[in-house]
Parts: structure tokens; sequence; C-alpha cells
């Protein structure tokens, strides 16, 4: 019943790095949100992307959505430890999960 | 108040007890959810709110689980003869507008292990 997936499933970069995540899923969206999870806790907004949006910014995070392809991708710019999280991207009108994304930050 | 809180944090139960899970809402939000979470996996849509309305209830696995918003604030997700297979975290989340496109506030979640 999960329909958004991200990829990589684990990601691990040096503080100050760039990360970019993926997200695909498999049918026609009003919108597409991610969010992110500390262990342990509940999940956080981060950004909502509409279907006629292609590009939003956020801080420093950029996150796209291609509907032709049904994917979408997150970018942290200048990764920080504290962004080391899961992070989930989130479609469809039951708000359906993928499974996530691990990112580490090392300092 | 000023986020999502659920209640309790962290629950062990017997299998076979059965278990009462609460979610408060931000005060005024309209719209509740219910989702459940295993170790390492995205979270499962359980069921949706509008104000005390069940508008969906297609992802509560079997008719153990129950839940119920009857003033439209605050929710409790019951679930019978509870399983091991039921041990998960179990996520609440509001939004302030009907629907599902608008970003949710969710609380921290209560986690149960059945033993």
């Amino acid at each position: 019943s999960q329909q958004g997936e991200e990829d990589p499933q684990a990601l691990s970069i040096q503080e100050g790095e760039n990360a970019t995540m993926n997200c695909s899923y498999k049918t026609s969206i009003n919108n597409l949100q991610w969010y992110r999870q500390n262990s342990g806790r509940g999940l956080v907004h981060l950004i909502l992307i509409r279907s006629n949006e292609r590009e939003k910014h956020s801080g420093r995070l950029r996150v796209t959505l291609d509907t032709s392809k049904k994917s979408s991708s997150l970018l942290i710019t200048a990764s920080r430890a504290a962004d080391t999280a899961s992070y989930f991207c989130a479609t469809g009108n039951q708000f359906y999960f993928g499974t996530g994304t691990s990112l580490t930050v090392i300092p | 108040g000023a986020g999502v809180s659920q209640s309790p944090r962290y629950k062990v139960a017997k299998r076979g007890q059965d278990v009462a899970l609460r979610c408060d809402p931000i005060s005024g939000h309209v719209s509740l959810f219910w989702y459940q979470q295993a170790l390492g996996q995205g979270p499962e849509f359980l069921t949706y709110f509008q104000n005390e309305a069940q508008l969906d209830k297609s992802g509560l696995p079997s008719d153990r689980f129950f839940a119920e918003r009857p003033e439209g604030s605050v929710s409790t997700l019951k679930i019978q003869r509870t399983q091991q297979e039921d041990s998960a975290v179990y996520l609440c989340a509001s939004s302030p507008v009907r629907g599902f496109n608008y970003g949710y506030t969710f609380g921290s979640g209560t986690r149960l292990t059945v033993v």
C-alpha cells in the first residue's frame, strides 16, 4: 500500500556536503510532501510541492517534481550533523509514505 | 495545545490484552490521522477523521482495531486482543484543513510492545 519509494535506502556523507535523495511514485498526485524523522520521534513536515510546480526551495532544502516521470528529489545543501535523520516522501489521497532514506551526516 | 500529544509514550501489553492509545491534536484541527510504523519502515495509513466523522478506515488491519473521535477533538485508537504483530509505533497527525493537501503535524507516537 506504500506508494512512494525513496532511494537510496541509506546515505552517508561528510558535513558540508550536499545530500540528494529521490522518491518515485505510482499514480497521479495532487501534491507531494517530504518529511524528516529523527530516531524515536514523530515526523516533521519539511516541504509540500504541488503537482503544477516543478521546483521549490525552503532554506537549505530544494525539492523538484517531475510528474511525467512520477519522481521527486530532495536536495539538502551544506549538510550538518543535525540533518542526520530518516527522510520520507508522502503522496496520494491517503497520504502514503515510502520506506524512507536514512541519512547520516558525519561531523 | 502547542503540538499533537500522544499518550502513553510507551505501552507494554500481554498478548490478548486490550489497549487504548490517545491522541490530542492541535486545538481546532479538522483532520486527524492514525498511522502504524513498524521498525525500519515508513508509516502505514490506518484511518482518517474529519472532525468527528471517520471518513476512511481502510487501513485498519483487522476488526480488532477501532478508532473514534466522538467530539471532533481527542481521538482514541483501541486494539482488542493484541497480537505480537501489533507491536509498532502508532503515530497520530492532525491538520487544520480537510483532506490531504496540507502539511501535517505529527505527535511523537506511542510505542506498543506486545509480549
